[in-house]
C-alpha cells in the first residue's frame, strides 16, 4: 500500500520560502508511471492543483504560480520536494502531496502551513 | 485552463435518496485516440485529505460502493449516489486531467 506524508514547517513569514517535503513509502518513486504531485486546499475552500514532477526531474507547473514554485526528486530518499517563494498570506493552506497516474489515487494527510509574522 | 463548475454548489437529501452532482468543462476532455473521457471524481470528509470515487468519467475505483456511478463524456458529466448514507456526507469535486493544468470543480457539498 503506497502512503505518502508530507513534513515542513507549519508557520512560515511572509516574504520567506516555504519548503516541503513528501515521503513516499511502499513505492519506488522512481517508477516512471506516475507524476508526482502537489495540491493545496486554502481554508475551507477547494482544491487548486500546483504541479508535479516525473521521476527524471521533468516539471509542470500551474502558470498561475509557476514564478514561485520549484519541485524537485530525490530518489535516492524516496522523496520529492516542493518550495515557494516570497510568500503572502494568500500561501495559507493544506499543502497536500499526491501520486497520480492520470486521476490522483493516492494522497497524504496533508499538512497546514501558515504564513504569518 | 479547462474550468470545471459543478452544480449544485450544495445539495440535502434525505437518507435512502438519490443525489446527483453534475460538473460541465469548458472543453471537451475526452481523448479521441483511446475514446476515454479524462474525468475523476473524489469524495473528501472533514479533515481528511480527498480519494478518488470513479476514474475515466464511470470507472469505480475497487472498493468503493456500488451506489456510487458517473456518467457522461465531452463537457458534461454527472456523479450519482442511488441511495444515500450517512457516511456520504462529505464534499464531492471533479477534476479533469486531460490537460494541464489539470484542475478541479468548486465542489459540491451533500448533507443529509
Amino acid at each position: 500500500q503506497v502512503q505518502l506524508q508530507e513534513s515542513g514547517p507549519g508557520l512560515v513569514k511572509p516574504s520567506q520560502t516555504l519548503s516541503l517535503t513528501c515521503t513516499v513509502s511502499g513505492g519506488s518513486i522512481s517508477s516512471g508511471a506516475y507524476f508526482w504531485t502537489w495540491i493545496r486546499q486554502h481554508p475551507g475552500k477547494g482544491l487548486e492543483w500546483i504541479g508535479y514532477i516525473f521521476y527524471n526531474g521533468n516539471t509542470y507547473y500551474n502558470p498561475s504560480l509557476k514564478s514561485r514554485i520549484t519541485m524537485s526528486i530525490d530518489t535516492s530518499k524516496n522523496q520529492f520536494s516542493l518550495r515557494v517563494t516570497s510568500v503572502t498570506a494568500a500561501d495559507t493552506a493544506v499543502y497536500y502531496c499526491a501520486r497520480a497516474r492520470g486521476p490522483t489515487d493516492y494522497w497524504g494527510q496533508g499538512t497546514l502551513v501558515t504564513v504569518s509574522s | 485552463d479547462i474550468v470545471m463548475t459543478q452544480s449544485p454548489d450544495s445539495l440535502a437529501v434525505s437518507l435512502g435518496e438519490r443525489a446527483t452532482i453534475n460538473c460541465k468543462s469548458s472543453q471537451s476532455v475526452l481523448y479521441s485516440s483511446n475514446n476515454k473521457n479524462n474525468l475523476a471524481w473524489y469524495q473528501q470528509k472533514p479533515g481528511q485529505p480527498p480519494t478518488v470515487l470513479i476514474y475515466w468519467a464511470s470507472i469505480r475505483k475497487s472498493g468503493v460502493p456500488d451506489r456510487f456511478s458517473g456518467s457522461g463524456s465531452g463537457t458534461d458529466f454527472s456523479l450519482t449516489i442511488s441511495s444515500l448514507q450517512a457516511e456520504d456526507v462529505a464534499v464531492y469535486y471533479c477534476q479533469q486531467f486531460y490537460s494541464t493544468p489539470w484542475t478541479f470543480g468548486q465542489g459540491t457539498k451533500v448533507e443529509i
